[in-house]
C-alpha cells in the first residue's frame, strides 16, 4: 500500500519557468490538500479538494492552480515561478473531515 | 478563525528525561487537536489527537497529551525521552470537520533535540 506520492522529490527551476508537482494516493480518500512548509513558519494551506471536481483555495493560493479530476491525482500546478514559492511542498489525503491527514514525503522546490 | 501558538522553537533534553512540548490554540468553535511529527526528509505522521470524550490522550511511542480547555492548550509529553524520538513536532487545530473540510491550522513547529 503506497499512500500518497508525490513526484519529483527535488526540483530546480529558474525564475519564470513552470511546473507541475504531482500527488497521488491510493487510499479512495476523498479529502486531499496541497501544504508548503518554511522554516520556523509551520505548514500553510495552499488549495484542497473534498472530492473529484471540486476545488478551494486555501490560505496562499496565489502563484499556483490545482484540479481534480479523479479521485486518486491532486497536481499542484507553478505558473511563473518566483524565489518566493522555494519551499517544501506536502500533498496530503484524509478519509474524514475531522483533519487526520495522511503525508506524502514532500517534494522540495528552488526557484533560482 | 484558528490559530496555533507552540512555545519554543527548540527544546533540548537529556535521554531519558522528561519531554515536554507546549501548544496553546484559538478557537470559535470545540476544536479538534492533533500532535504530528516529522523526522527529517520525510512527511508528517500522527502521533495523536483529540476529538471529543476523554481529556488525556494517548498516541504512538509513548507520548501522551492533555487538552485544557481553561487554558486553551494542548501540551504533548513524553515521560522518558528516547534518541529516537528526535525530530519536529507540530501541534494543528482543525473545527471538527465543520465547514473547514479537515483543513488544520499547523503552529511553527518545535525541532526536539535529544542528547545522549
Amino acid at each position: 500500500n503506497a499512500g500518497v506520492t508525490q513526484t519529483p522529490k527535488f526540483r530546480i527551476l529558474k525564475i519564470g519557468q513552470s511546473m507541475t508537482l504531482q500527488c497521488t494516493q491510493d487510499m479512495n480518500h476523498n479529502y486531499m490538500y496541497w501544504y508548503r512548509q518554511d522554516p520556523g513558519m509551520g505548514l500553510k494551506l495552499i488549495y484542497y479538494s473534498v472530492g473529484a471536481g471540486i476545488t478551494d483555495k486555501g490560505e496562499v493560493p496565489n502563484g499556483y492552480n490545482v484540479s481534480r479530476s479523479t479521485t486518486e491525482d491532486f497536481p499542484l500546478r507553478l505558473e511563473l515561478a518566483a524565489p518566493s514559492q522555494t519551499s517544501v511542498y506536502f500533498c496530503a489525503s484524509s478519509y474524514t473531515r475531522e483533519g487526520e491527514l495522511f503525508f506524502g514525503e514532500g517534494s522540495r522546490l528552488t526557484v533560482l | 478563525a484558528q490559530s496555533v501558538t507552540q512555545l519554543g522553537s527548540h527544546v533540548s533534553v537529556s535521554e531519558g528525561a522528561l519531554v515536554l512540548l507546549r501548544c496553546n490554540y484559538s478557537s470559535s468553535v470545540p476544536p479538534y487537536l492533533f500532535w504530528y511529527v516529522q523526522y527529517p526528509n520525510q512527511g508528517l505522521q500522527l502521533l495523536l489527537k483529540y476529538t471529543t470524550g476523554a481529556t488525556l490522550v494517548k498516541g504512538i511511542n509513548g507520548f501522551e497529551a492533555e487538552f485544557k480547555k481553561s487554558e486553551t492548550s494542548f501540551h504533548l509529553t513524553k515521560p522518558s525521552a528516547h534518541m529516537s524520538d528526535a525530530a519536529e513536532y507540530f501541534c494543528a487545530v482543525s473545527d471538527g470537520g465543520g465547514t473547514s473540510y479537515g483543513k488544520l491550522t499547523f503552529g511553527q513547529g518545535t525541532i526536539l533535540t535529544v542528547h545522549p
